[in-house]
């Protein structure tokens, strides 16, 4: 059983403030790591596919990092917006699994 | 281009009665995708059909679920007979390339109620 912890739960910032969670994941074996954003009552959207150690990819505000050597990810998002409230899900690929283990994910908030 | 659509988008029904949920994933993706959120709790795999092959059906809690898709277009996912335990919001997600090279393209879901 993969263990892929996301951190924190949830979080509440105000507007304009810029903020980080974790995706932690097992350091051996490593495939590919992926970003969702999950807006109440829509579908989970895609952000990032990241594949190699010290990737980092951006779109827009939001930008992620990746270190598979210590096994964890980093989401950032820059100038929180209203907007940007949603559930942030990582999900993992690696070791013998052949399929996505999905984390629990980040609820973000943002407070106007 | 037309997103993965997924019906009924709600479903309640009683324990021991069926429901069949239905998946439409973006035309040309070959790998079509069955996950289940339950309780508030993380999304979980429930299995993989690359066209109309299944191709890791490993995350299926039990024989009283039948996955389908004739033809390697849309899906049908069959729960017969409900349990309460079956209550949740089932989501379809395809992709281009396999799973980890390719991003997930998911429907909205189904949020099925079992009472």
């Amino acid at each position: 059983i993969l263990n892929v912890e996301q951190s924190p739960q949830s979080l509440h910032v105000q507007e304009g403030d810029s903020t980080n969670f974790t995706c932690s994941f097992p350091s051996s074996n490593f495939y590919a790591l992926h970003w969702y954003r999950w807006e109440t009552a829509k579908s989970p959207e895609a952000l990032f596919v990241m594949t190699l150690n010290g990737d980092e990819k951006k779109k827009g505000r939001i930008s992620a990092t990746l270190n598979t050597k210590e096994g964890y990810s980093y989401l950032y998002i820059k100038g929180s917006q209203p907007e940007d409230s949603a559930t942030y899900l990582c999900a993992f690929k690696g070791g013998s699994a052949r399929q996505l283990t999905f984390g629990s994910g980040t609820q973000l908030t943002v407070l106007p | 281009e037309a997103g993965v659509t997924q019906f009924p988008s709600h479903s309640v029904i009683e324990k021991g009665q069926t429901v069949t949920l239905r998946c439409d994933p973006i035309s040309g993706h070959d790998n079509l995708y069955w996950y289940r959120r339950v309780m508030g709790k993380e999304i979980k795999f429930l299995l993989h059909f690359v066209k109309e092959s299944k191709q890791d059906e490993s995350g299926m809690p039990n024989n009283r679920f039948l996955a389908e898709r004739t033809g390697g277009t849309y899906s049908t996912l069959k729960v017969q007979p409900a349990e309460l335990e079956d209550s949740g919001v089932y989501f379809c997600a395809s992709s281009l390339l396999r799973e980890g090279n390719s991003p997930l393209h998911f429907g909205n879901g189904t949020r099925l109620t079992v009472t």
